[in-house]
């Protein structure tokens, strides 16, 4: 299973973009790479998604490498609402289920 | 949202005690998921299921059984709990086994004493 690797934590201050990096070194060709968040108590919230090619949606931005090993989230305008877990998940391919394997993500904290 | 109701919201119970968790969606959705999470070790993949009476096991199954006897539900049954079972538990459903993103319930929070 590919793995990803996150910093723990990152600030970012109001209105500016917040830039949240994966490393997926090991993922295979066929794999996407998911962002998901985490409000305190509440269920992870799907992001964005992509293969190959960078992706954009009404919350954020997906830049992916040429080479895919590695991936940019980007909330463009970042706000108090932003601060949460964020995380970066790439979808295991096999069987007869899209299961997501988590990592422990990134603390986002957006600061006034 | 996504259309997903997980109850109860809070359980606490002992040691020994047979516990239910349900998760009902009304997406229409074929897969559904759970997970449970717990400190220093994120979300960990409990049980899933690909249709109606068709389930399989994750990376933390023991302790758990599942059923679905209908789409729109989930159970996921802990026949004896155990203090390490205390965790917030998350149902999830996705819509194929595409790159359809899964969406989450709000968890249940259960605590064994």
């Amino acid at each position: 299973d590919a793995k990803t690797t996150q910093p723990p934590s990152m600030d970012c201050a109001e209105g500016r973009a917040a830039n949240l990096p994966c490393n997926h070194s090991t993922i295979s060709g066929n794999e996407y790479v998911y962002w998901y968040r985490q409000i305190h108590s509440q269920g992870p919230q799907y992001i964005i998604h992509g293969l190959k090619n960078n992706e954009t949606n009404e919350m954020a931005s997906l830049i992916i490498t040429e080479d895919r090993k590695s991936s940019t989230l980007i909330l463009p305008h970042a706000t108090l609402r932003d601060t949460a877990v964020y995380y970066c998940i790439v979808r295991v391919e096999g069987g007869a289920t899209n299961k997501l394997i988590f990592g422990t993500g990134t603390l986002l904290a957006v600061q006034p | 949202d996504a259309g997903i109701t997980q109850s109860p919201r809070h359980k606490v119970t002992e040691t020994g005690t047979p516990v239910t968790l349900r998760c009902h969606q009304t997406e229409n959705h074929r897969y559904m998921y759970w997970y449970r999470q717990d400190p220093g070790h994120g979300l960990r993949l409990i049980h899933y299921s690909y249709g109606v009476k068709d389930t399989d096991k994750g990376e933390v199954s023991d302790g758990y059984s599942v059923s679905r006897s209908k789409t729109e539900d989930f159970l996921l049954t802990l026949e004896s709990a155990t203090s390490s079972q205390t965790s917030v538990y998350f149902c999830a459903i996705s819509a194929n086994q595409g790159p359809s993103p899964l969406h989450f319930g709000n968890g249940t929070r259960l605590t064994v004493t």
